[in-house]
C-alpha cells in the first residue's frame, strides 16, 4: 500500500529565506506526483504536476524535482515571501492497482514570518 | 464559467436528516472524487466515479451515496447525517489519462448538529 509521508508537519521561516518542502513515498511505480497549496479555509490549488518520466518542473519561485529511485520529491521556494504561508501537500498517481486514485501526504504548515 | 464548483459552500444540517453536496465541472473529466477533510486526518476519499454510471468505493464510504448520471455532475449524498459526517467535503476531477492531474473544488463545510 502507497504511504506518502511529509515531515515535518509544520515549518516557520523568516522571510526571504529559501526553502526545501520534502515529500517521501514508499512506493517508486507511480505516473505523477503533484504538489497543491491549501489556504486556510479554502480548496486546494495544484501548483506542480511531475510526470514519473520527468527530473522537475518549474513554476516562478517554485520548482519541484522528483527521484523514483528514493522515492523522494522536494518542493523548493525562493525568496520566500509571508504571501507563502499554507499547508502544502504533495500526492502521488499510482501506477498498479486503482491507478486513478491520488495518496495524499498529510501536509506541511508553513508560516513566513515578515 | 469553466471548472470544478461545489454547492452549497457551507450547510448546516440536523442528526438523521439526508442532504446533498452538489459537485459541477464544465471540462468533460472522464474522473470524479469525493474527499473529506479532518484534523487529524488529512484527505480521505470517501467515493470516486471513473465515467458516467461507474462508481466505485474509496477508504470512507459508509454513509453515503453517490450517483453519476451524467459527466459533469457527482452528487454526494448523506442518507442519514451523523455528527461524524461534520466536516470539509472537496469534490475533485481528473482526465481520462494517468498523466493528468487534478482539479479540486472550493469545498462545502458541513455541519451536522
Amino acid at each position: 500500500k502507497q504511504e506518502v509521508t511529509q515531515i515535518p508537519a509544520a515549518l516557520s521561516v523568516p522571510e526571504g529565506e529559501n526553502l526545501v518542502l520534502n515529500c517521501s513515498f514508499t512506493d517508486s511505480a507511480i505516473y505523477n506526483l503533484q504538489w497543491f497549496r491549501q489556504d486556510p479555509g479554502k480548496g486546494l490549488t495544484s501548483l506542480l504536476l511531475i510526470q514519473s518520466s520527468q527530473r522537475e518542473q518549474t513554476s516562478g519561485r517554485l520548482n519541484a524535482s522528483l527521484d523514483k529511485s528514493s522515492g523522494r520529491s522536494t518542493l523548493y521556494i525562493a525568496a520566500s515571501q509571508p504571501g507563502d504561508s499554507a499547508t502544502y501537500l504533495c500526492a502521488v498517481r499510482p501506477r498498479t492497482g486503482a491507478n486513478s486514485k491520488l495518496t495524499f501526504g498529510k501536509g506541511i504548515t508553513l508560516s513566513v514570518r515578515p | 464559467d469553466a471548472g470544478i464548483t461545489q454547492s452549497p459552500r457551507y450547510k448546516i444540517t440536523e442528526t438523521g436528516r439526508q442532504v446533498t453536496l452538489m459537485c459541477h465541472q464544465t471540462w468533460s473529466h472522464s474522473y470524479m472524487f469525493w474527499y473529506r477533510q479532518d484534523l487529524g486526518h488529512g484527505l480521505r476519499l470517501i467515493y470516486y466515479s471513473a465515467a458516467a454510471d461507474i462508481t466505485d468505493k474509496g477508504e470512507v464510504p459508509d454513509g453515503y451515496v453517490v450517483s453519476r448520471s451524467k459527466t459533469e455532475n457527482f452528487p454526494l449524498t448523506l442518507e442519514s447525517a451523523t455528527r461524524s459526517q461534520t466536516s470539509v467535503y472537496f469534490c475533485a476531477s481528473s482526465g481520462p489519462r494517468s498523466n493528468y492531474g487534478y482539479t479540486f473544488g472550493s469545498g462545502t463545510r458541513l455541519t451536522v448538529v
